[in-house]
């Protein structure tokens, strides 16, 4: 079993639809990671959050850490937030080593 | 520059050439990450260092993979004799903070160095 699953794996979504993407992880965690990869490679940080829940613009990610689960909500939709989202976990353990685990990802289509 | 820069972007090797691959990290920032993402998986994590020190090498899948961070900036991630199973994207990533709770530091990603091994 993976540590870190994502669902949807592939989501197609109309503009200005509320899209909600899914994380859950079976390890102890030091933080939760949302990312955002766009064809070509390039990764952002999206959000990084141990607890609670962040709000930027129309995205929203939200953490229940005694069910370990997140989850990204995209508010109103838009064809530029078409990407691949990532959910990584940085371990909880007490050493220098800076693993993440990386889910799949979630490779998001929103249509015009 | 601002961001995380890496070179070459694309890179085709023949079976059994060796490559390099370089990662320039924001200017500052104490620990570096690789990570290999191959076609339609998540990035797994290679090595990570902490200013020069190589902390965590667990992830380098064979002794064909070599990384350094002589001065704490610059990184090279060196792969040798090339397979064709190491074609994927090698991502490297930067962080301002050390410290134990590294997986609590937020990131910043260069765009990769897609590699193809015919």
């Amino acid at each position: 079993k993976n540590e870190v699953e994502q669902s949807p794996q592939n989501l197609t979504a109309q503009e200005g639809e509320f899209i909600t993407i899914n994380c859950s992880y079976s390890v102890g965690i030091s933080a939760l990671h949302w990312l955002q990869q766009h064809p070509g490679g390039g990764i952002v940080s999206l959000f990084m959050l141990s607890s609670g829940k962040k709000k930027h613009g129309r995205l929203i990610a939200t953490i229940n850490i005694q069910e370990k689960h997140s989850s990204l909500h995209i508010t109103a939709s838009h064809p530029r937030d078409s990407a691949v989202y990532i959910c990584a976990v940085g371990m909880n353990y007490g050493g220098s080593q800076g693993n993440l685990i990386f889910g799949k990802g979630t490779k998001l289509s929103v249509k015009p | 520059g601002a961001g995380v820069s890496q070179s070459p972007r694309y890179k085709v090797a023949k079976r059994g050439q060796d490559v390099a691959l370089r990662c320039d990290p924001i200017s500052g920032h104490v620990s570096l990450f690789w990570y290999q993402q191959a076609l339609g998986q998540g990035p797994e994590f290679l090595t990570y260092f902490q200013n020069e020190a190589q902390l965590d090498k667990s992830g380098l899948p064979s002794d064909r993979f070599f990384a350094e961070r002589p001065e704490g900036s610059v990184s090279t991630l060196k792969i040798q004799r090339t397979q064709q199973e190491d074609s994927a994207v090698y991502l490297c990533a930067s962080s301002l903070e050390r410290g134990r709770a590294s997986g609590a530091n937020v990131l910043t990603f260069g765009a990769g160095s897609r590699l193809t091994v015919l």
